[in-house]
């Protein structure tokens, strides 16, 4: 089946780890994003793509990192620097310059920091 | 910051329409409207979207006013698994490479037994 896939669901760290979370999509879309979601807060950008080996800074990148190497794959990593990384994240996709189409999103990857 | 306004919080009997206001006064002509929600701990899951005119599907249906300032998400006989929030967004064309999508607090919708 189509869809896109963030793994893992759940995630501990240790303080002052790098750490990476997947995001794969097989549904041949173009633009990819990735979201932070606080308690009782709404979705903030973090990074989105939309195309292969290009990126751009959403609302709060700070202390994040990303790639686009393949169309399917959009990893983010939360690095040491990131003062509150504790959150779900989710992971979205569409199709690029098609703003009548919507955005499928994973399940989320809950990353607990402590 | 977002682009659109929605109230905090609404309840809604079971087996009745829940009516969710959103106001987009910004909103630019070639903007669709999109109507997202959560349940907890999940990804927010597609609902509907639409231009300038009313949209229904299987979900809910969509009443835009005719100046586009505001809309509404209308879910015709609210069950408690309709318990969620509610995002909605106004959805830029891309390629100008300004954002993705733009994501308030949304309304959490609680229907009521």
């Amino acid at each position: 089946d189509g869809g896109i896939t963030q793994s893992p669901k759940y995630l501990f760290r240790k303080e002052g780890q790098n750490v990476t979370l997947s995001c794969e999509q097989n549904l041949n879309h173009d633009a990819m994003y990735w979201y932070r979601q606080d308690p009782g807060q709404g979705l903030r950008l973090i990074y989105y793509s939309q195309i292969v080996n290009d990126f751009q800074k959403g609302d709060i990148a700070e202390g994040y990192s990303v790639s686009r190497e393949k169309k399917e794959s959009f990893p983010l990593t939360v690095t040491s620097a990131q003062k509150n990384p504790t959150a779900f994240y989710l992971c979205a996709s569409s199709i690029e310059g098609r703003p009548n189409t919507e955005a499928f999103f994973g399940q989320g990857t809950r990353l607990t920091v402590v | 910051d977002a682009k659109t306004t929605q109230p905090p919080s609404m309840d809604c009997a079971e087996g009745r329409a829940a009516n969710l206001p959103c106001n987009h006064s910004t909103i630019s002509g070639n903007e669709y409207v999109y109507w997202y929600r959560q349940i907890h701990s999940q990804g927010p899951q597609y609902i509907i979207h639409g231009l300038k005119n009313n949209e229904t599907n299987e979900m809910a249906s969509l009443i835009i006013t005719e100046d586009r300032k505001s809309s509404t998400l209308i879910l015709p006989h609210a069950t408690l698994r309709d318990t969620a929030v509610y995002y909605c967004i106004v959805r830029a064309p891309s390629g100008g490479g300004a954002d993705g999508l733009t994501f308030g607090k949304g309304t959490h919708l609680i229907i009521q037994p």
